[in-house]
């Protein structure tokens, strides 16, 4: 079954820090998605990022950067610089791409960027 | 930009009672779906549309839940009757199309309480 794991339930980090939020994943396909969504206080998720199970190049995009290990089922995401806007809640979620192509979400991680 | 929509934002209701929420998708997305996400945890797959067809609803609860989309458009999402622990965020979400590789963009949410 799969399964995800995001075992930092808070963080609280000041301003201009950087700061990596696990995610470890369990699947028994070979072939799957990998996403983070952020979640504001407002509570729409928005989208952040979506990796496939082949491509285990890194990724940056601006101060937020992934690094995704398939040898430790691990997709952790850091911030690079935090700001007073990064803080929010934070997902990782897992799809399967042939036996159930629902998102699966961790339970997420609360960041608190503190000024 | 185009945006998933809901309603209500937020809802009170008593248990027992009948409560229902409403959700137009991004103009064009196929798929549809409603997930709960209970305070402190990770959003959680209800129902899974795709155009007016159900495709995966064994996390409904479908002694109490119903869920249709009857044009394949917009979807209504109903409780009855309400019981204390379905106090959660319900949110909708579309894609372009079902499977891993479609981004699901979500809405804003609709918060209920049940007193």
């Amino acid at each position: 079954a799969q399964k995800v794991t995001q075992a930092q339930t808070e963080i609280s980090v000041v301003e201009k820090e950087d700061v990596t939020l696990d995610c470890v994943y369990e699947t028994r396909d070979t072939t799957y998605y990998l996403f983070w969504y952020k979640q504001p206080p407002s509570g729409e998720l928005v989208f952040l990022i979506r990796r496939n199970s082949f491509d285990e190049q890194n990724e940056i995009s601006g101060r937020y950067s992934w690094n995704f290990q398939k040898s430790t089922s691990s997709f952790n995401f850091t911030i690079t610089a935090s700001q007073v806007v990064d803080s929010a809640v934070y997902f990782c979620a897992l799809s399967e791409l042939v036996r159930a192509q629902k998102l699966v979400f961790g339970q997420g991680t609360r960041l608190t960027i503190n000024p | 930009e185009a945006e998933v929509a809901q309603s209500p934002r937020y809802k009170i209701t008593e248990k027992s009672q009948a409560v229902a929420f409403w959700c137009d998708p991004i103009s064009g997305h196929a798929t549809l779906y409603w997930y709960r996400q209970i305070l402190g945890q990770g959003p959680e797959l209800l129902v899974q549309f795709q155009d007016e067809s159900v495709v995966d609803d064994s996390q409904l609860p479908k002694d109490r839940f119903s869920a249709e989309r009857l044009k394949g458009v917009d979807s209504t999402l109903k409780i009855q009757p309400a019981e204390l622990g379905d106090s959660a965020m319900y949110l909708c979400a579309s894609s372009l199309m079902g499977g891993s590789s479609y981004e699901q963009y979500f809405g804003p949410g609709t918060r209920l309480t049940v007193t």
